[in-house]
C-alpha cells in the first residue's frame, strides 16, 4: 500500500518560515507528479501546489505564489515545501498527496496523514 | 479564480439514497473528483473521471455530471458513509486546480 508521511509542521511566528517533508514509500515515486493540499481547521481543501514527476512542471495557488515553493528529490523519495513569509490565514493541515491529471480531470488517489501548521504570535 | 459550490450539509436515512451535488464552470469543461473525509483522518478518493472507484470503494458510490454540476450518488447509505464529502476538479482560470468547500452528510 503507498505510504505517504508528511513531517515538519509545528508553530510559527507570523513573518516566519517552515519546511515540510513528505517521504513517499511502496510505489515509484519518480513516476508520479506530487502535490501538498492544505485544510483550514474545520473548514474545506485547499490545492497548495503541484510538481510533476521530473520537476518540470511546477504550479502554485495565487494564495502562496511568491512565498512557497515546492521542490522534490526522487532519489529519496522525498517531497518539500518550503515556506516563507508565512501570515495566520497559512494556519491549516498541510497534506501531501500523489495526483494524476489529464486533459479532462485531476485527482488525487493517495494522501498522507498530514502535519499542522499553525502561525500564530 | 473558479470556483465550485457544495451544500454545507445533507441528511440522508439509512438505507436511502443520497445525491450530494458540487457546481462550477469548470464542471462544464472536466470531470470532477470525489473525496470521502472521516473525522480526523485524511481524504479518500471515492470517485474520479467519467465515474470511476478506486479499488476497494463500494459500489454504492457513484458520480456523475449534467452541465456544470457535478453529483455523487450514494445509494442504500449506510452509517459509515457518515462523513465530509469534497468535490475537485480541473480548472482553466486561475489555480490549476479547484476544490469545493465540502459537503458535511448525516445518516440518520
Amino acid at each position: 500500500e503507498v505510504q505517504l508521511v508528511e513531517s515538519g509542521g509545528g508553530l510559527v511566528k507570523p513573518g516566519g518560515s517552515l519546511r515540510l517533508s513528505c517521504s513517499a514509500s511502496k510505489f515509484s515515486f519518480s513516476d508520479y507528479s506530487m502535490n501538498w493540499v492544505r485544510q483550514t481547521p474545520g473548514k474545506g481543501l485547499e490545492w497548495v501546489s503541484s510538481i510533476s514527476s521530473s520537476s518540470s512542471y511546477i504550479y502554485y495557488a495565487d494564495s502562496v505564489k511568491g512565498r512557497f515553493t515546492i521542490s522534490r528529490d526522487n532519489a529519496k523519495n522525498s517531497l518539500y515545501l518550503q515556506m516563507s513569509s508565512l501570515r495566520a490565514e497559512d494556519t491549516a493541515v498541510f497534506y501531501c498527496a500523489r495526483g494524476y491529471c489529464n486533459d479532462g480531470t485531476c485527482f488525487f488517489d493517495y494522501w498522507g496523514q498530514g502535519t499542522l501548521v499553525t502561525v500564530s504570535s | 479564480s473558479s470556483e465550485l459550490t457544495q451544500d454545507p450539509a445533507v441528511s440522508v436515512a439509512l438505507g436511502q439514497t443520497v445525491r450530494i451535488t458540487c457546481q462550477g464552470d469548470s464542471l462544464r469543461t472536466y470531470y470532477a473528483s470525489w473525496y470521502q473525509q472521516k473525522p480526523g483522518q485524511a481524504p479518500v478518493l471515492v470517485i474520479y473521471g467519467k465515474n470511476n472507484r478506486p479499488s476497494g470503494i463500494p459500489d454504492r458510490f457513484s458520480g456523475s455530471s449534467s452541465g456544470n454540476t457535478a453529483s455523487l450518488t450514494i445509494t442504500g447509505a449506510q452509517a459509515e458513509d457518515e462523513a465530509d464529502y469534497h468535490c475537485n476538479s480541473r480548472d482553466r482560470s486561475g489555480n490549476p486546480v479547484v476544490f469545493g468547500g465540502g459537503t458535511k452528510l448525516t445518516v440518520l
